[in-house]
């Protein structure tokens, strides 16, 4: 069964650096969204997009969050410049336009550690 | 502006206990769509059960059944006959039209005993 894969499963990395988070979404899927999980918290709405262009974001998504479609398979999250309240638990999820159903599927998750 | 609420933060069951997770929401569009996700200890997030704001039929799918009440914005889930693999923190999710962000509950943790 196609299911939507995230790597790395866990990155550290120190206050100030960036850093890449990368996706890939099910194949025939065209939305595509970013959430985070900060430890023991709700699931929070960062990002969607589609048709290579953000159709919504939320207040966390600000000026140091961008997201890219570099290729036809790829979906990526980049954190400029990282702060300590940025370590959470991020996914990446994607939805197929035309199907009657209108679940997200989830990929597994990358745990971002901001030392 | 939605809304998710999961009153229950911990629920404690011993095994084959029925258990019944609350969820009420709150949103302004008429057509939306509710889920029940799953988050097992390793993390992942794993899709339940979906209902559509225009269907009101309850049904059941093998351990899972759901109801869901729309003059009391409600879509509470039960696990029948509960196991210890079913120890998870489980998120209920509102959605609105084709392409929206799902707006998630605080969850509720689930804890099986054997």
């Amino acid at each position: 069964e196609p299911e939507v894969t995230q790597t790395p499963s866990h990155q550290v990395t120190q206050m100030g650096q960036e850093v890449i988070l990368r996706c890939v979404p099910i194949s025939n899927h065209l939305y595509f969204y970013w959430y985070r999980q900060i430890l023991g918290q709700k699931v929070e709405f960062l990002v969607s997009f589609y048709n290579n262009e953000i159709s919504e974001k939320s207040e966390i998504f600000d000026d140091q969050f961008s997201v890219e479609r570099p290729d036809g398979s790829n979906f990526t999250l980049k954190i400029r410049s990282t702060k300590l309240e940025d370590s959470a638990m991020y996914f990446c999820a994607s939805r197929q336009r035309l199907q009657v159903s209108y679940e997200q599927y989830f990929g597994p998750g990358t745990r971002l550690t901001v030392t | 502006a939605q809304k998710v609420t999961q009153a229950q933060t911990e629920i404690s069951v011993v095994e084959k206990e029925d258990v019944t997770l609350d969820c009420v929401y709150e949103t302004r569009d008429t057509t939306y769509y509710l889920f029940w996700y799953k988050q097992p200890p390793s993390g992942e997030l794993v899709f339940l059960i979906r209902r559509n704001s225009f269907d009101e039929q309850n049904e059941i799918s093998g351990r899972y059944s759901w109801n869901f009440q729309k003059s009391t914005s409600s879509f509470n889930f039960t696990i029948t006959a509960s196991q210890v693999v079913d120890s998870a923190v489980y998120f209920c999710a509102l959605g609105a039209a084709a392409g929206n962000k799902l707006t998630f509950g605080g969850g509720t943790r689930v804890l099986v005993k054997p």
